[in-house]
């Protein structure tokens, strides 16, 4: 079955980066496009950045954009987020979730479980 | 960006109640729109995507309608297990971006 396990949170300074993680299994991980979104205490979810199978297609979120990189290794079934520049705001649960095969279906059909970065000094 | 808009914010229904949730885009999204579960503490599920297209192992209770401006998310016979935050998400142009969500709590 589908799973997505995501790694890397924890207590974090501002200003310092950290890289989050989100190993996948049971399904042909190279073939999917792959989101991650979060979810800032007590607030609604907010869609981050999403990559497309190749790695090399890539959109983000305008409050993120220029200080976030969303990667993939294929060979390790891994998705990666970049995160530099930490700001208080970027406390949150972040989730990876997998974009259904269809090229124009931009949802996102499994999600992990999230983890928790707190960006605090 | 498109701005989504869900009403209500909460509400408070009775199991066996029919139960309507409303998203409104700021501009036309045709039919790329997706609508979530999610329970504290759990991962987020995929209900309906395309505006309408019921997810494999989802509940018959749940449906969606709308294209354009307006869609809408319906809970037939309420359950106990429904009780939840919903959320729609639009797909129609980048960035991504969801309502601010609903929730449902059982009476």
């Amino acid at each position: 079955q589908v799973q997505l396990v995501e790694s890397g949170g924890g207590v974090v300074q501002p200003g310092r980066s950290l890289r989050l993680s989100c190993a996948a299994s049971g399904f042909r991980f190279s073939n999917y496009g792959m989101h991650w979104v979060r979810q800032a205490p007590g607030r609604g979810l907010e869609w981050v950045a999403v990559l497309w199978p190749d790695g090399k297609t890539e959109y983000y979120a305008d409050s993120v954009k220029g200080r976030v990189t969303i990667s993939r290794d294929n060979s390790k079934n891994t998705l990666y987020l970049q995160i530099h520049s930490l700001r208080a705001e970027d406390t949150a649960v972040y989730f990876c979730a997998r974009k259904p095969l269809s090229e124009w279906e931009l949802s996102a059909d499994y999600w992990g479980q999230g983890t928790l970065l707190t960006v605090s000094s | 960006a498109i701005r989504m808009t869900q009403s209500p914010s909460s509400l408070s229904a009775s199991t066996g109640d029919r139960v309507t949730i409303t998203c409104r885009a700021s501009r036309g999204v045709s039919s790329y729109l997706a609508w979530y579960q999610h329970k504290p503490g759990k991962a987020p599920e995929l209900l309906i995507n395309a505006a309408l297209t019921l997810q494999s192992g989802v509940s018959p209770r749940f449906s969606g309608s709308g294209s354009g401006t307006e869609f809408t998310l319906t809970i037939s016979t309420l359950q106990s297990e429904d009780s939840a935050t919903y959320y729609c998400q639009q797909y129609y142009s980048y960035p991504l971006t969801f309502g601010g969500g609903t929730t449902v709590e059982i009476k």
